[in-house]
């Protein structure tokens, strides 16, 4: 089981601004990192900590709150549907885990 | 730019060896892991090494079985399996560490080499 905890599916409609949510002890201790998956392609890293790859559009943003970290899309398009998931060292800081994964339906 | 190879189909107890070739970088500059996605799953870590140290770890599925090595002269990552189990079929990927924190944030991916096993 996964010491990330995301909700399995979330939708929202095009345009609109849409939070999707990761939570774990070790969020605590380590800022977590964001993937953007589509279907047949390798993961994307979309956000990491506050910061942003280069190329990744500036609607994406992340924040933390204590175990719990966010990553944020605003002005949805139809190309950010996707699976995203979140990932973190584990609590004893030397293993990595990742997230279950968030489906993103665009409506 | 990561480069995977090795995969393929083979039978339960047996083993396999996979490659990552880097280009564009030094991979002993950075921290490297495999990740893997078994069909219609999401994705699993399975093993790292460290730049510095060469110090690995695995996750509990693989620990023992599974082994993580670097050859810096040819700028390639393996991942030794043995003792495969029907659970280890997934997508195999290779994914560089930002290595820039405690953090582990993955910047850059291979494109996954395919592992089924199948009796």
């Amino acid at each position: 089981s996964s010491e990330l905890t995301q909700d399995p599916a979330v939708s929202v409609a095009l345009g609109q601004t849409l939070k999707i949510t990761c939570q774990g002890d070790s969020l605590r201790s380590y800022y977590g990192g964001w993937y953007q998956q589509k279907p047949g392609q390798a993961p994307l890293l979309v956000m990491y900590g506050r910061n942003r790859p280069s190329g990744i559009p500036d609607r994406f943003s992340g924040s933390s709150s204590g175990t719990t970290i966010s990553l944020t899309i605003t002005n949805v398009q139809a190309e950010d549907e996707a699976d995203y998931y979140c990932n973190s060292r584990d609590s004893s800081g030397t293993r990595v885990v990742f997230g279950g994964g968030t489906r993103l339906t665009v409506l | 730019q990561l480069v995977e190879s090795g995969g393929g189909l083979v039978q339960p107890g047996t083993s396999l060896r996979l490659s990552c070739a880097a280009s564009g970088f030094s991979l002993r500059e950075f921290d490297m892991h495999w990740v893997r996605q078994g069909p219609g799953k999401g994705l699993e870590w399975v093993a790292s090494i460290k730049w510095k140290s060469g110090a690995s770890d695995y996750a509990d599925s693989v620990r023992g079985r599974f082994t993580i090595s670097r050859d810096n002269a040819k700028n390639s990552l393996h991942l030794q399996m043995n003792s495969l189990r029907v659970e280890d079929t997934a997508l195999y990927y290779c994914a560089k560490d930002k290595s820039v924190t405690a953090a582990s944030y993955l910047d850059s991916w291979g494109q996954g080499t395919l592992v089924t096993v199948s009796s």
